[in-house]
């Protein structure tokens, strides 16, 4: 079945570290994006990428950094300079963003040791 | 600037009942609306959509959606409320402003329906 894959499901990380996100897909689409979760505030972009070697900041883009090398995969870099990384983090990929719906993975939970 | 408003944080039902979530949107142009539905620790699973059309769409799990462009409104409905409907619910509609690949999602109303 296609998908999207993200993972660990839940992380943790230590002061002062980066750590990275995994989100793969393999339903051939061609924008991915990331968002954040935080309780009552739904969701924020924090990057998206519409193709291969292309990607653009969303809202909330400072502390994070993202790749686009391959067509399936769109990791996630959390940096020690997102000094609130505690969230639950959302991957999601479109065939078209003009008028087709996202696909979701089922999150990666950050939380701060 | 495009939004999205989900005016209620929690929405309480008996089972059986009819339900209803209401999102109300602000666009330049013309809306392209979805609704999503999230249940704990997952990601979100799309339900329904209004590009163009019927003004009332059905989607995924026996819900329904009302597209109202005089009341600029998006409002999730269903007949008879299940106990497994309850979970969070996202309005969301497609950015016409900076980049049309980018999709607002309204801060969600949490469904709860008593046995």
């Amino acid at each position: 079945d296609g998908g999207i894959t993200q993972s660990p499901k839940y992380l943790f990380r230590k002061e002062g570290q980066n750590v990275t996100l995994s989100c793969e897909q393999n339903l051939n689409h061609d924008a991915m994006y990331w968002y954040r979760q935080d309780p009552g505030q739904g969701l924020r972009l924090i990057y998206y990428s519409q193709i291969v070697n292309d990607f653009q900041k969303g809202d909330i883009a400072e502390g994070y950094s993202v790749s686009r090398e391959k067509k399936e995969s769109f990791p996630l870099t959390v940096t020690s300079a997102q000094k609130n990384p505690t969230a639950f983090y959302l991957c999601a990929s479109t065939l078209d963003p003009s008028n087709q719906p996202q696909h979701f993975g089922d999150g990666t939970r950050l939380s701060i040791l | 600037a495009q939004s999205v408003a989900q005016p209620e944080d929690q929405v309480n039902v008996a089972e059986g009942n009819p339900l209803t979530v209401k999102c109300t949107y602000s666009v330049s142009g013309n809306p392209y609306l979805f609704w999503y539905v999230q249940y704990p620790n997952r990601g979100l699973q799309f339900l329904l959509k209004y590009i163009t059309g019927d003004n009332l769409v059905k989607g995924s799990y026996g819900f329904e959606a009302e597209f109202n462009k005089s009341q600029t409104s998006f409002h999730l409905k269903k007949p008879s409320a299940l106990v497994s409907d309850s979970a969070l619910y996202f309005c969301a509609v497609r950015d016409l402003g900076s980049s049309a690949s980018k999709i607002i999602f309204g801060s969600g109303t949490r469904l709860s329906i008593r046995p």
